[in-house]
């Protein structure tokens, strides 16, 4: 059974550009959530979508944006690129909206 | 605004002994979860404990929940080295998910 694949692996982008980062979930998995781990800020939760529906979301400003698709693929945005954005992006998958997670390897983001 | 802290931040223990990891937390919580990560890598779901008294144990990790007093630990059981990981706790609150600071562990031989 393949696991949570996050594509790409590491992405180097210009402050003021834009990203999208990818997650496919588990097979069968509905639920997608969306993680920023850095050393200052520890991990902290983005949003979470549930049959294409967004259905929490963390503290974060509106240039963080997502979307799920009908086959639970998700994307993830982030506009306007900050110094401070460049951190480890994870993603996780669920059958369940909140029922534990399964863990991509993440995408590391550098912004330059 | 809710808290997760988890206490210690660091620790470093012998091989063969024994020793708890606390998570607390500051609001009420429908799930409590426990993750393990190695360096470089991703995180690896260990526990989720969903009710007040829960207990759940897999090999040398124990993880219980405390519902009343807004607290979980994470108990190790004679260490062995390939317990070194980061260990983090996390909290469902209903809107979002909180993790807390991790806890570095580093079984010494």
């Amino acid at each position: 059974k393949a696991g949570v694949t996050q594509t790409p692996r590491y992405l180097i982008k210009t402050r003021g550009q834009q990203v999208t980062l990818s997650c496919s979930p588990i097979s069968g998995h509905r639920s997608v959530s969306w993680y920023q781990q850095t050393p200052g800020q520890g991990l902290q939760f983005l949003f979470e979508y549930f049959s294409e529906t967004q259905r929490n979301k963390g503290n974060f400003p509106g240039r963080f944006s997502g979307r799920q698709f009908s086959n639970s693929r998700s994307e993830m945005n982030v506009s306007t690129l900050e110094l401070g954005d460049s951190a480890l992006y994870l993603c996780a998958s669920s059958l369940m909206s909140g029922v534990g997670a399964f863990f991509g390897q993440g995408t590391r983001l550098t912004v330059v | 605004e809710l808290k997760v802290e988890q206490n210690p931040l660091f620790l470093s223990m012998q091989e063969g002994k024994n020793y708890t990891i606390y998570c607390n937390y500051s609001t009420t919580s429908d799930r409590l979860y426990w993750y393990r990560q190695d360096p470089g890598k991703s995180l690896e779901s260990l526990f989720v404990l969903l009710s007040n008294g829960a207990v759940k144990q897999e090999g040398r990790l124990m993880a219980s929940l405390d519902t009343k007093a807004r607290l979980s630990t994470l108990h190790i059981t004679a260490a062995v080295h390939d317990l070194s990981a980061t260990y983090f706790c996390a909290v469902e609150t209903g809107r979002a998910y909180i993790f807390g600071t991790g806890t570095r562990l580093k079984v010494l031989a």
